[in-house]
């Protein structure tokens, strides 16, 4: 099974400012035929289901805001609230779909400093 | 619009069955790969289980495997899942998703989610 561990936990960051959550897999998610990442990002708030908001790693869903980026490969990744707005306070979890049993990781909860 | 809605949750006895349903609107159901995920109260996210768009495929969850059956009615657009043997740690908001393309992808759209809570 594919382990998903992000980093950190909990992350308090001012409004305006840039908010960086880690992602790391116990093995690539890497597809070497088609070279995509079976990576993607969700954000959840409160009572909500989760939201897609990237996938293949760094492709942005349709409607999300482009301050919503994603980055990295193999089995490190990277989501990046290049300024964060008062709406982006939620959990952020990344996901693997490299396996089709595939995993969440932990959560990042997000928070306004 | 493109919609999952979940039923069937409820306060179920340690032991006791349940079934929950996803019924599947303005998108065709009969080509998509469906998820059930859940969320124990205050907790991440657990996938569940998968069926793959014809039912050929299924694949379990090692904590719900030989408990819990997947299963779709692709005339009905409705995804189901049976939940045998329930425990206390099966409590928790069953979520199910749609894969977002034809092939094993994200899930880009998740149904409001339905409680299961497992008391005596």
């Amino acid at each position: 099974d594919i382990v998903m561990t992000q980093s950190p936990d909990s992350l308090a960051v001012s409004l305006g400012e840039r908010a960086t959550i880690n992602c790391k897999s116990s093995q690539s998610v890497l597809y070497s035929s088609n070279k995509k990442n079976y990576l993607a990002w969700y954000q959840q708030k409160p009572g909500q289901p989760p939201k897609l908001l990237i996938y293949w790693a760094s492709t942005r869903e349709s409607g999300v805001p482009d301050r919503f980026s994603g980055s990295g490969s193999g089995t490190d990744f990277t989501l990046t609230i290049s300024s964060l707005q008062a709406e982006d306070v939620a959990v952020y979890y990344c996901q693997q779909y490299f396996s089709p049993m595939c995993s969440f990781g932990q959560g990042t909860k997000l928070e306004i400093k | 619009q493109v919609q999952l809605a979940v039923s069937g949750g409820g306060v179920v006895q340690p032991g006791r069955s349940l079934r929950l349903s996803c019924a599947a609107s303005a998108f065709t159901f009969s080509s998509y790969a469906m998820h059930w995920v859940r969320q124990a109260p205050g907790k991440g996210l657990e996938w569940v289980a998968l069926i793959s768009y014809d039912s050929s495929n299924k694949n379990y969850a090692d904590s719900v495997k030989g408990r819990f059956t997947i299963s779709r009615d692709n005339s009905k657009n409705t995804l189901y899942l049976q939940m045998n043997s329930l425990r206390a740690e099966d409590t928790a908001v069953y979520y199910c998703a749609k894969d977002r393309s034809t092939s094993y992808d994200a899930f880009d759209i998740w149904g409001q989610g339905t409680m299961v809570t497992v008391s005596s």
